[in-house]
């Protein structure tokens, strides 16, 4: 199993510019997730997913859009970028139904918008 | 609302030492906590969780952790730390409960030298 891949790796936007960051996963998960982590200031969440053709927004939405059409897909979509995006985001995938369940996470997308 | 407090940013120590990271969270219903690692350049991995029972938890590396419900903290120890274990380390909470996710705190980055 690849588990959860992500790409890019990384990206470098101009502000306005819009892109897809693309999120696999091949565990047959239901639930994925969205965070964006900044220097300092831990993970905060963004949109997450409890299933295909369902998702929901998290902290930090503005800015953002995603889409479920399969388990295994959850992109993330910047329309306009800005420098406040600017920040290293991170997929995530959980099994089962327990809240307790191991969260697995990407390897990252280093986003810097100029 | 929930909510986690890692209290050092960073923690310098030399090798072969103990080490001990401290995280407080606030809730006013159970949770389940959760320790992370994050290595350079990668993605989060789960270290150990407390979910219920037995209030030390034993998790990889030689990690285990203390559940304390009256202090509400969940400290992080290794009683002899490597090089390697260098990283930065994610106290996390959640409820039993549809639409709540992780919430992380701030991270502490464990700095080992020799």
């Amino acid at each position: 199993n690849a588990g959860v891949t992500q790409t890019p790796k990384f990206r470098i936007l101009k502000i306005g510019q819009s892109m897809t960051l693309q999120c696999t996963q091949d565990m047959n998960h239901n639930y994925m997730y969205w965070y964006r982590q900044d220097p300092g200031m831990g993970l905060k969440l963004i949109y997450y997913s409890v299933g295909a053709g369902i998702t929901d927004k998290g902290e930090v939405p503005n800015g953002y859009n995603v889409s479920r059409s399969t388990t295994e897909d959850f992109p993330l979509r910047l329309e306009l970028a800005a420098p406040s995006q600017t920040s290293v985001y991170f997929c995530a995938s959980r099994g089962g139904l327990g809240f307790y369940n191991e969260q697995f996470f990407g390897p990252g997308t280093r986003l810097t918008v100029l | 609302a929930q909510s986690v407090t890692q209290l050092d940013s960073q923690v310098p120590v030399f090798e072969e030492a103990p080490v001990e990271l401290r995280c407080n969270y606030s809730s006013s219903v159970s949770v389940y906590l959760f320790w992370y690692v994050q290595y350079p350049n990668q993605g989060l991995q789960l270290l150990l969780k407390y979910l219920s029972g037995s209030t030390l938890v034993k998790g990889i590396n030689g990690f285990e952790a203390e559940f304390n419900k009256s202090q509400t903290s969940f400290h992080l120890r290794k009683p002899s730390v490597h090089i390697s274990d260098t990283a930065e380390y994610f106290c996390a909470v959640t409820q039993n409960q549809a639409g709540t996710a992780l919430i992380f705190g701030k991270g502490t980055t464990l700095s080992v030298s020799s």
